[in-house]
């Protein structure tokens, strides 16, 4: 199995910060990588896949880039209704998550 | 309005069983695979099982090959997940999600909003 690691596991930001969380994969693969949104008691939401395609109605915020091994999800400018825990994902092979990283209001 | 809706969620015994369903509207059921994932209360995201278009094949993951069964009546817009020899570590929040592709893994680019399944005597 590939596993997925990412950092931070919290980060603490303001309303407009850029903030970037990275992936990292214990193999190397193209760019079979989606990023997930999650808020408390709520189902997690697609956010990005193929690495840096954003799913339809997404803010354009947020972008993704990598390949190989290494991955970054990142928020240009961040708003409200982004604090919430992200995750990557892997479907290179059978899936695997990263432990995800929560975004918390500094 | 496309739309998975899971069922059968509740609190059983070490060793015991229980079985999910997750029904589907809004899109061609037929079309897609679809998945199970999990999240145990204040953890990370576990991908459960993965079933294709057409049921023929089926994934899991070492942490419960042998114990869970995926499966799916195309006829009734409806995925199962048969839980077998359930364990503390399989309590979770249970969610079904659609799969971009009907053959492949894929992303989830639908989920439902989950069932709690909980394993305590």
């Amino acid at each position: 199995d590939i596993q997925m690691t990412q950092s931070p596991s919290t980060l603490s930001a303001s309303v407009g910060d850029r903030v970037t969380i990275t992936c990292r994969a214990s193999q190397s693969f193209s760019n079979w990588l989606a990023w997930y949104q999650q808020k408390p008691g709520k189902a997690p939401k697609l956010m990005m896949y193929k690495a840096s395609t954003l799913q339809s109605g997404v803010p354009s915020r947020f972008s993704g880039s990598g390949s190989g091994t290494e991955f970054t999800l990142t928020i240009s400018s961040l708003q409200p209704d982004d604090f919430a825990t992200y995750y990557c994902q892997q479907y290179n092979t059978s899936p695997t998550f990263g432990g995800g990283t929560k975004v918390e209001i500094k | 309005q496309v739309q998975l809706v899971e069922s059968g969620g509740g609190v059983v015994q070490p060793g015991g069983s229980l079985r999910l369903s997750c029904e589907a509207s809004g899109f061609t059921f037929s079309d897609y695979g679809i998945h199970w994932v999990r999240q145990a209360p204040g953890k990370g995201l576990e991908w459960v099982a993965f079933i294709r278009y057409d049921g023929n094949n089926k994934y899991y993951p070492d942490s419960v090959r042998g114990r869970f069964t995926i499966s799916r009546d195309n006829s009734k817009n409806t995925l199962y997940l048969q839980m077998n020899s359930l364990t503390a570590e399989d309590t979770a929040v249970y969610y079904c999600a659609k799969s971009d592709s009907g053959t492949y893994y894929g992303t989830f680019d639908i989920w439902g909003r989950g069932t709690m399944v909980t394993v305590s005597s």
